[in-house]
């Protein structure tokens, strides 16, 4: 079975922190997204990668890096953490080939910004 | 650009009973996939069931059916026998032609059930 780790379930972190989030998958899939729920507006996305060190801008990357240095890994970064970035953050990969395919996500990381 | 609406924030359903879930969707893709996605309160995203805009039938998974009608642009989930771990929050997706370069999934804002025994 595929498996995508999300590093932590639960963070708290303060404004102004730099913030990471990781993200690994098992299954040598080339995608990978970061998505982010919020509750009334579904899962939007915030970035995404098909390759490593090649990444794109989602419809929501104000506020928001990321890093792809191992096929494996992606990395959400929030340079200066703000309060409306209390969020929970999804990751989810698919593998390139076939477009009916469905995205295959971790279990999420639950962020509060105090 | 693409647009999935879910109009019911919350249902709820007596045990064994079916319950449909509203989609609907906006887009000018002459292809595309829907899917739908289960969100226990645990988190985790959980993927049902998947409807191509081409496929002539609608998309069956178990209790799980897909009711799809292209020219209203809806696809609705239906589910039969509702089982009390059926309680969730349930997302419509989708994936344009467009989207096959991102492969990213457009979601809806979901629709909270909750089974009553």
């Amino acid at each position: 079975d595929v498996k995508v780790t999300q590093s932590s379930r639960y963070l708290v972190k303060r404004t102004g922190e730099k913030v990471f989030l990781e993200c690994v998958q098992d299954m040598d899939h080339e995608n990978m997204f970061w998505y982010r729920q919020d509750p009334g507006l579904g899962l939007r996305l915030i970035y995404f990668s098909y390759d490593v060190k090649m990444k794109e801008k989602g419809d929501i990357p104000e506020g928001y890096s990321v890093s792809r240095e191992k096929k494996e890994r992606f990395s959400l970064i929030l340079e200066s953490a703000s309060t409306n970035q209390t969020s929970m953050y999804l990751c989810a990969s698919i593998e390139g080939r076939h477009n009916t395919g469905e995205l295959f996500f971790g279990e999420g990381s639950r962020l509060t910004v105090l | 650009a693409q647009k999935i609406t879910q109009t019911q924030p919350g249902m709820f359903v007596q045990e064994k009973e079916a319950v449909t879930l509203d989609c609907t969707y906006d887009t000018s893709d002459p292809s595309y996939g829907l899917f739908w996605y289960k969100q226990p309160s645990s988190g985790e995203m959980i993927f049902l069931i998947y409807q191509g805009s081409y496929d002539q039938q609608n998309a069956t998974e178990g209790r799980y059916s897909l009711n799809f009608q292209k020219a209203r642009k809806s696809a609705n989930l239906v589910i039969s026998a509702s089982q009390l771990g059926d309680s969730a929050m349930y997302f419509c997706a989708m994936r344009g032609t467009l989207d096959t370069g991102r492969r990213a999934l457009t979601f809806g804002s979901g629709t909270r059930l909750q089974v009553q025994p």
